[in-house]
């Protein structure tokens, strides 16, 4: 298996644009997560997704960030309108379960910068 | 409240040394998981271990090793003989409850020097 593919790698914004970052999970892994990188809040948990269901977005930061999972192959997360703050590297992650006997294995990262 | 804490914020050895990244945690919760994940400079995180809260018993894997104390509530990692391969940001986390939160610490950025 190719592993989490995120797209795009790299992304360069111009602030109030809309950005959409891709996922696309391990086959046959029924959660998903999107974690957000930056210095300042190091890792942190964006959105949960369990059998396409978004189960917790208690860490989406505000209403301009939105994450859907249309099927189980693919997740977007959309930040509208972006700002110069949502600036970070988010990650895809994904797993076989929702129990933890099951590590997260996670993407590459989107590198995301708002100018 | 659920934390975790990696104290050491930067380690810089020299390679063949030997090296331990600390990390404690807290929870409430009587079972929880914890993890290290590995971030090379290329960027990705990279799973290391996974150990269960009702398993104390030290874990060796090749250079790697890893202590879990429930005692002290912490999970500590130690890489022998360092390499240069191993320079890295390390994060331990802690996975509880049922929401399929993990929580990470801030992580230790290992610089291996030859």
């Amino acid at each position: 298996d190719a592993g989490v593919i995120q797209s795009p790698r790299h992304e360069v914004t111009e602030m109030g644009q809309e950005v959409t970052l891709r996922c696309k999970p391990i086959s046959g892994h029924n959660s998903l997560f999107w974690y957000r990188q930056t210095m300042m809040r190091g890792l942190e948990l964006l959105i949960y997704f369990n059998n396409n269901v978004p189960i917790d977005d208690s860490g989406m930061p505000e209403d301009r960030f939105s994450a859907k999972m249309p099927n189980a192959s693919f997740s977007t997360l959309k930040i509208q309108p972006s700002e110069p703050r949502d600036s970070a590297v988010y990650f895809c992650a994904s797993s076989l379960g929702t129990g933890w006997d099951t590590e997260a294995f996670f993407g590459q990262g989107t590198r995301l910068t708002v100018v | 409240a659920q934390k975790v804490t990696q104290a050491q914020t930067e380690i810089s050895v020299v390679e063949k040394e030997d090296v331990t990244l600390d990390c404690v945690y807290e929870t409430r919760d009587t079972t929880y998981y914890l993890f290290w994940y590995k971030q090379p400079p290329s960027g990705e995180l990279v799973f290391l271990i996974r150990r269960n809260s009702f398993d104390e018993q030290n874990e060796i894997s090749g250079r790697y090793s890893w202590n879990f104390q429930k005692s002290t509530s912490s999970f500590n990692f130690t890489i022998t003989a360092s390499q240069v391969v191993d320079s890295a940001v390390y994060f331990c986390a802690l996975g509880s409850g049922n929401t399929g939160k993990l929580i990470f610490g801030q992580g230790t950025t290992l610089q291996v020097k030859p």
